[in-house]
């Protein structure tokens, strides 16, 4: 059973506000990663992260900001939200490239 | 060319048949390969990896792997309602840290 938790589930929250998505796994992985998915729709990369102190942008580009400061953390912030952002954001980690990724249960965010 | 290629479907089955997912990729080099489940508003789900060429089966799942075809298949036998959802095949490229993941294929198995 894979152990990565995300917060909130949902989040409903009006323009311009600062929001953070958090992201936690307790298996030790090296590689963390954000996708972000609208629904129906298929899964972009949007940030990943070798491990502490690394990020990298994903193949879709995002106005959101991560940071990677401890190996089981991982979040994700936009400074101000838009409409735009509405969307459910996944996050997901991994040993290696080589290895499964395993997600959370996503957050649901709703821009108003 | 998409690096991850699949039918969008749906693919409609009866259930107890034999439901058959497929996907191509254009790396040839890729290494590893994944199938996952997403049922709607959820996250994806790992069912089944394989790396090499061949068959490779789990209770009611096998995935096969050609790489010299450079496809990668999901069969699932005695098909449920259950198992209705999109199904999600994932390429690992050569020297890349990140999966490709393709649109998806959404099955739908009906009673």
């Amino acid at each position: 059973e894979a152990d990565i938790y995300q917060t909130p589930r949902y989040l409903v929250i009006g323009t311009g506000k600062k929001i953070t998505l958090e992201c936690s796994q307790t298996m030790g992985h090296d590689k963390m990663y954000w996708y972000q998915q609208d629904p129906g729709m298929e899964l972009h990369l949007i940030h990943y992260s070798y491990g502490v102190n690394s990020t990298e942008k994903g193949d879709l580009s995002s106005e959101s900001t991560v940071s990677r400061i401890r190996t089981e953390h991982f979040p994700l912030t936009l400074e101000s939200a838009r409409p735009s952002h509405t969307s459910q954001y996944l996050c997901a980690s991994s040993s290696n490239s080589n290895q499964p990724q395993h997600f959370g249960d996503g957050t649901r965010l709703s821009i108003l | 060319q998409k690096e991850v290629e699949q039918n969008s479907g749906p693919l409609s089955v009866p259930e107890g048949a034999i439901a058959s997912l497929n996907c191509t990729y254009s790396d040839r080099g890729s290494q590893s390969f994944f199938w996952y489940r997403q049922y709607s508003g959820k996250s994806p789900e790992l069912i089944m990896f394989i790396y090499s060429n061949g068959d490779k089966e789990d209770g009611r799942f096998t995935a096969q792997l050609n790489k010299a075809s450079q496809y990668v298949s999901l069969l699932i036998r005695d098909s449920q309602p259950s198992d209705s959802a999109t199904y999600l095949c994932a390429v690992t490229p050569p020297a890349a840290d990140k999966l490709i993941f393709g649109t998806g294929t959404r099955l739908q198995v009906f009673p």
